[in-house]
């Protein structure tokens, strides 16, 4: 089953308006970061966040992590329409080859 | 600095055809990864290579996927023969080699098979 899983599935909401996306996960992590894909592209890296951090801050986004929730959350402030895609948390986890899962992502759009 | 190149982008097949995609990661990049990601779900890594050499492949279909990094640079992943639900992108990233470094992710290809 997955890893991370975000919530919600899909996110419509104003230009100009904040937007939160939030990943819960299941095994112990080295770090969690963000990622953003817009229709047809690959993925960027949008932040990373380490375990012992519990917020991070870049530019418009802004990252919490509460690691005894198992939770993430991504909050983008002054959406704009460029800011239309979807977007993927993926834990880095602490056991085995430390590989990347991904979760499901969240859907969002911002209309103008 | 010259990003992540994958080709082709695009692939139409039939089920039961052969098909290989190319991957040329970020110069001086150690880890390759390919990862498979289905309509409306998030990619779910393949393969990871660290230099030429396979770290975790635990996830790919092995009666029908192969991939190789030959002098530890580029890559190529082969499927063989293709079945209907192999229809996704495929991912290529790469990244500086540390297990805490972030990936740079290609275009990927989009794989049909009908």
């Amino acid at each position: 089953s997955q890893q991370g899983e975000e919530d919600p599935q899909a996110l419509s909401i104003q230009e100009g308006e904040n937007a939160t996306m939030n990943c819960s996960y299941k095994t112990s992590i080295n770090n969690l970061q963000w990622y953003r894909q817009n229709s047809g592209r690959g993925l960027v890296h949008l932040i990373l966040i380490r375990s012992n951090e519990r917020e991070k801050h870049s530019g418009r986004l802004r990252v919490t992590l509460d690691t005894s929730k198992k939770s993430s959350s991504l909050l983008i402030t002054a959406s704009r329409a460029a800011d239309t895609a979807s977007y993927f948390c993926a834990t880095r986890l602490i056991q085995g080859a430390q590989k990347l899962v991904f979760g499901q992502g969240t859907r969002l759009t911002i209309n103008p | 600095e010259a990003g992540v190149a994958q080709s082709p982008r695009y692939k139409i097949i039939e089920k039961r055809q052969s098909v290989a995609f190319w991957c040329n990661p970020i110069s001086g990049h150690a880890t390759l990864y390919w990862y498979q990601q289905i309509l409306g779900q998030g990619p779910k890594l393949l393969i990871q290579f660290q230099n030429n050499g396979v770290v975790d492949d635990s996830q790919l279909p092995k009666d029908r996927f192969s991939a190789e990094r030959l002098k530890g640079v580029d890559s190529t992943l082969k499927i063989q023969p293709a079945k209907l639900e192999d229809s996704a992108v495929y991912l290529c990233a790469s990244s500086s080699g540390t297990p805490q470094e972030t990936q740079y992710f290609g275009p990927g290809t989009r794989l049909l098979v009908l």
